[in-house]
């Protein structure tokens, strides 16, 4: 089973600030099939990056994946206030399917 | 738009058993993974198993191998999971999902609701 620990496992921002968040992988992602979800509150996942870079339909270019392997970073470019949220990240290369613990991103 | 619908929330005492369905909607059913992930209230998420609504294979994580079974029926485009002998530890959001890669190279990736199940005596 791969293990994704992110980090930090909260980040206190301002809007109109980056944020780096962190996934790291206990073995390497196959063929970096590496997702981040943003979560609200009483909401299903969201999904912004597949692939470790690719956006999603109707993504804000504001949101960036990148990495390979078993480090892969999301950066929120200029944080905006619907932004503030949880961040998951998920590789569904290998089975089992496995999630981080997630990053909460706060005011 | 694609859509999942799934059922509505449920309370169980523990030792029942739960079964939530998910609907497909303008979704080619037979065609693509169903997968199924919890998350505890505040928690993570955590993959539960799939099931290929084709075939009716399924594949469950570890923790759950024995205790949870994942079904389909074809003609109404909707997937089950049951969870048997339930504890409080399975209070949580039950959400099934689809997601992967078209033959195009495209992503899906497509959310129920995700009820909430409680276990509580």
């Amino acid at each position: 089973e791969i293990v994704l620990t992110q980090s930090p496992g909260t980040l206190s921002l301002s809007p109109g600030e980056r944020a780096t968040l962190s996934c790291r992988a206990s073995q390497s992602v196959s063929s970096n099939y590496l997702a981040w979800y943003q979560q609200k509150a009483g909401q299903a996942p969201r999904l912004l990056i597949y692939g470790a870079s690719s956006r999603a339909t109707g993504i804000p270019d504001r949101f960036s994946g990148s990495g390979s392997g078993t480090d892969f970073t999301l950066t929120i470019n200029r944080l905006e206030p619907e932004d503030f949220a949880v961040y998951y990240c998920q590789q569904y290369g290998s089975s089992p399917v496995t999630f981080g613990q997630g990053t909460k991103v706060e005011i | 738009q694609a859509q999942l619908v799934q059922s509505g929330a449920e309370v169980k005492t523990p030792g029942a058993s739960v079964k939530v369905s998910c609907k497909a909607s303008d979704f080619i059913f037979t065609k693509y993974f169903i997968h199924w992930v919890r998350q505890a209230p505040g928690q993570g998420l955590e993959w539960m198993g799939w099931i290929n609504p084709n075939s009716g294979d399924t594949k469950s994580a570890e923790k759950f191998q024995g205790r949870v079974s994942m079904t389909r029926d074809t003609s109404i485009n909707t997937a089950y999971m049951e969870l048997r002998s339930l504890t409080p530890d399975d209070t949580a959001f039950y959400y099934c999902a689809s997601w992967g890669y078209y033959g195009s190279g495209s992503f899906y990736n497509y959310w129920g609701q995700g009820p909430l199940v409680t276990v509580s005596s």
